[in-house]
């Protein structure tokens, strides 16, 4: 079946520094999206990208839907503590089931103050 | 997006038992559908809900462990049956509103079976 890498597993950082993850896929995807969970809640939507190519900012996070359609980086600039939590990756394909995100296994930041 | 509640946010159940969680919408939503979050693990889908008929599942899940209710346009239920403690997990449901391709989770459910 379809599977994302999501890398890296898991960050740690100096408050202040940059951040970047990525995502890719053998697969091309329709759409990609960039959520984050904090401990104990449901994933929250950060940015959706529904163009090869589209660059897109959210305040400090900038996301890019590659122009192959395989892949996505998500960058977070000057990080605070709060950044603190999981980040997934997740692509959808219109030729699977409406529903099928396929998520990656998520992206850890830990920042230290 | 939407305001998506969950009950219960969490329980701890017996082996052999069954749980019944409830998604709520505060608006009408297209597509709803349950998640499940294994430990320390990512995200699968379980099934979409459907309203007023039987619900679409996903390889590995079957509606005699988890049979999916969607009554209307704004709620939804997920019962874990006869659980065993392979099924501690979050359970999330999550809905699309419109056209968009973008999904909105609820709060999560956190059970533990022991």
């Amino acid at each position: 079946g379809q599977q994302l890498n999501q890398s890296p597993q898991s960050m740690f950082i100096q408050e202040g520094e940059d951040v970047s993850m990525n995502c890719t896929s053998s697969s091309i995807f329709n759409t990609w999206l960039w959520y984050k969970q904090d401990p104990g809640e449901g994933p929250v939507l950060l940015i959706a990208l529904y163009k090869a190519g589209e660059l897109t900012s959210n305040g400090r996070l900038t996301a890019q839907f590659g122009i192959t359609r395989k892949d996505s980086f998500l960058n977070i600039s000057a990080s605070i503590p709060s950044d603190v939590g999981i980040y997934f990756c997740a692509g959808l394909n219109y030729g699977g089931s409406q529903g099928n995100l396929i998520f990656g296994k998520g992206t850890k930041l830990s920042v230290k103050p | 997006s939407a305001v998506i509640s969950q009950k219960p946010s969490r329980d701890i159940c017996q082996r052999g038992t069954s749980l019944t969680i409830q998604c709520q919408v505060d608006s009408q939503v297209t597509m709803m559908f349950w998640y499940r979050q294994q430990p320390g693990q990512s995200l699968t889908l379980i099934a979409t809900a459907n309203q007023g008929s039987e619900a679409t599942y996903e390889s590995g899940f079957v509606i005699d462990k988890f049979p999916i209710s969607r009554p209307n346009l704004t709620f939804s239920t997920l019962t874990v049956s006869n659980m065993s403690p392979e099924d501690s997990s979050i359970y999330l449901c999550s809905v699309k509103r419109g056209s968009e391709d973008t999904q909105y989770f609820g709060p999560g459910t956190r059970l533990t079976v022991l």
